[in-house]
This record gives C-alpha cells, structure tokens and sequence, in this order.
C-alpha cells in the first residue's frame, strides 16, 4: 500500500524566509502532484513532477523530485503572506493509473 | 482549458434527506472521475473511482448503499448522499482525468467542492 508523509503537517514563518516542505513515499511511482489549498476552496495545481530530477518553479516557489530517495522538496523562498495556505503532496502509483494518494498537508502560516 | 465544476457549492439539508452533488467537466470528456472527502483541518480521502458507463469501484470502509454514484456519461458524473445524518457533513470534491491522458500526464483536475452540512 503507498503512504505519502510530509514533513512538517504545520509550518508558521517570518515573511523573507526560506523554508522547505518534504514528501516521502514508500513505493515507486511515477508521478507526483503539489497542490495548493486556500481555507473553504478547493485544490489549485502547482507542480507535476515526472521523472527523477526534475525541478520546477513558479515564482517563490520550486519543487523537486528525487525518485530513488523516493522524495520531494517544496522549496518557499522569501516567503510572503500571500503563500499561506495548506500545501498537499499527492503520488500517483505505477500500477494506479491516474489514482492518487496525498499526504496529509502542510498548513503553512506566514506572518508580517 | 480542462475545468471542472461542481453543483451545488453549498447544500444544507435536514439529517434523513438525500442530496445530490453533481460533477461536470465543461471542456474535456472525463473517463475516469474521482470523488473525495475532506473533513476540517485533514487531507482528502479518496471515496470511489467512478468510470463512464460501468459501476463505481468504492474505497474501503465507504458505503456504496449510502453514496449512490453514477457516471452516466463522459462529462457527468453525480454522487447521491442518502439518508444524510450530521456526520456526512463535509467538503466533497470531485476530479476528473481527461480522454488525452498522455497529453495530459493522466493528471487530475479538481471541482471547486461542495459543502455539504446536514442538520
């Protein structure tokens, strides 16, 4: 069965920090989501991650894939008060076909 | 393009009743639709697999007597929560994954939600 954890669940921190969201899974797969989740909405997309190595980045943010560590990395830059909001990880296993499994979300506070 | 909606946003509907929440992707045909659970504060729980024209396939632990799911066509799909009680009360989520699945990685694209609260 996957399991997706991330790490930390709750993240408060000072705008213009950095910080730095995880997420292990514990089979092989090849294709990993992030998401975002502002309060009472639903999820808006941010990343896809393919295959080993990749990077991507949208503004203050990058994520990145390391399928043999079996991890991804949610990079926040300078954090600003907008980036608040509940971050989801998903992976979707080989053998699943377009079904995900999330992690349980980084509530992420980011204060003045 | 690949935009999904949900109706209704909200529902408010007394214990006992049943409530439909319907899933309709406006610019792509879905051959697979998924429906989840999000209670406060926790992750989405997938519910069931819905494929066009065949029954659902429901998680462990979900009741398909209580959460009635039809894919009638490849841009419809709509769940039926029967008998409501207060614990049904929750956000419920739909996506769908288009027909161009190898232009579209098989992703995803999620509803807006519906909040469901039962008196």
């Amino acid at each position: 069965e996957l399991k997706v954890e991330q790490n930390p669940l709750f993240l408060s921190m000072q705008e213009g920090k950095n910080y730095t969201i995880y997420c292990n899974y514990s089979t092989t797969s090849d294709r990993l989501y992030w998401y975002r989740q502002d309060p009472g909405k639903s999820l808006e997309s941010l990343f896809v991650l393919l295959s080993n190595g990749a990077v991507k980045q949208e503004g203050r943010l990058m994520a990145s894939l390391d399928t043999k560590a079996r991890l991804s990395t949610l990079h926040i830059t300078a954090a600003v008060h907008d980036l608040s909001a509940t971050y989801f990880c998903a992976v979707a296993q080989e053998t699943s076909g377009s079904r995900l499994t999330f992690g349980e979300g980084t509530q992420l506070t980011v204060n003045p | 393009g690949a935009v999904v909606s949900q109706h209704p946003s909200w529902v408010i509907c007394k214990s006992g009743t049943s409530v439909k929440i319907e899933c309709r992707s406006l610019d792509f045909q879905a051959t697979t639709m998924f429906w989840y659970r999000q209670f406060p504060k926790q992750s989405l729980m997938l519910m069931a697999t819905s494929n066009e024209g065949s029954k659902a396939t429901y998680e462990q632990g979900v009741e398909k007597d209580k959460f009635l799911i039809n894919h009638a066509s490849l841009t419809l799909s709509t769940l039926t929560v029967t008998s409501a009680h207060p614990e049904d009360s929750s956000f419920y989520i739909c996506s769908a994954v288009g027909d161009r699945g190898l232009i579209l990685n098989n992703e995803q694209f999620f509803g807006p939600g519906t909040r469901l609260t039962v008196l």
